[in-house]
């Protein structure tokens, strides 16, 4: 199983980046690489995903080295509304592929202060 | 696109008692998930049905919880006779078939055991 290593927490000011490294050393070839933020009581909600190299959107981007062995999701100019649960998820999501493997960690609690 | 939805958003019942969520996934999107979410941790992976059939369940879902998807629409998730460790939210998901990688989250349903 691709288990996930993340820090526990991270502190940051507004308009600041953020950089937040996952490892996942028993990555396997069909597994993918997808973030999450979650707010209190609320539902995870998608933020990037990726299979290597570099992927980026509107919100976010996913460094992904070589070996594929570790990520990092980088949030620019962080605000407060940023501060939130962040998730690193490794597994194969294809349809019809072994789900449960899907392990989300203890996630990544940061804190935006002003 | 109104979103995942779960129903009831809160439910305290009492040590033995048993309880049914519903999740109603976004429509069409073939996949839906349930997790296990408690406090301090990341979801957890019950199970996923793929349209009407139930294709994985999680060694933590012991024979006390059930969970059906007739039709492949909203899914329902019982817990039968619950014990407090129980006590958790319970997240949905579902996957549209296009993509078949971001998981849409529902706002989840806390379950508190007494």
């Amino acid at each position: 199983l691709a288990k996930t290593t993340q820090p526990i927490s991270m502190d940051s000011y507004e308009g600041q980046e953020v950089n937040i490294t996952c490892s996942h050393n028993n990555i396997a070839t069909n597994d993918y690489i997808t973030w999450y933020q979650q707010f209190p009581s609320q539902g995870p909600r998608f933020i990037i995903q990726g299979y290597k190299t570099k992927v980026t959107n509107e919100v976010a981007s996913l460094f992904i080295p070589a070996d594929r062995k570790s990520s990092t999701l980088s949030l620019p100019r962080v605000s407060l509304s940023d501060t939130a649960v962040y998730y690193c998820l490794v597994g194969d999501m294809r349809s019809g592929g072994s789900q449960g493997n899907l392990i989300f960690g203890k996630g990544t609690k940061l804190s935006v202060k002003p | 696109d109104t979103g995942v939805s779960q129903d009831p958003r809160h439910k305290i019942t009492k040590r033995g008692q048993n309880v049914t969520f519903r999740c109603d996934p976004i429509s069409e999107h073939n996949r839906l998930y349930w997790y296990r979410q408690t406090l301090g941790q990341g979801p957890e992976f019950l199970t996923y049905f793929q349209n009407e059939a139930q294709l994985e369940k999680s060694r933590l879902l012991s024979d006390r919880f059930s969970a059906e998807r007739p039709k492949g629409s909203f899914s329902t998730l019982e817990i039968q006779r619950t014990e407090q460790g129980d006590s958790a939210m319970y997240l949905c998901a579902s996957i549209p078939s296009t993509t078949g990688y971001e998981q849409y989250f529902g706002p989840g349903t806390r379950l508190t055991v007494t």
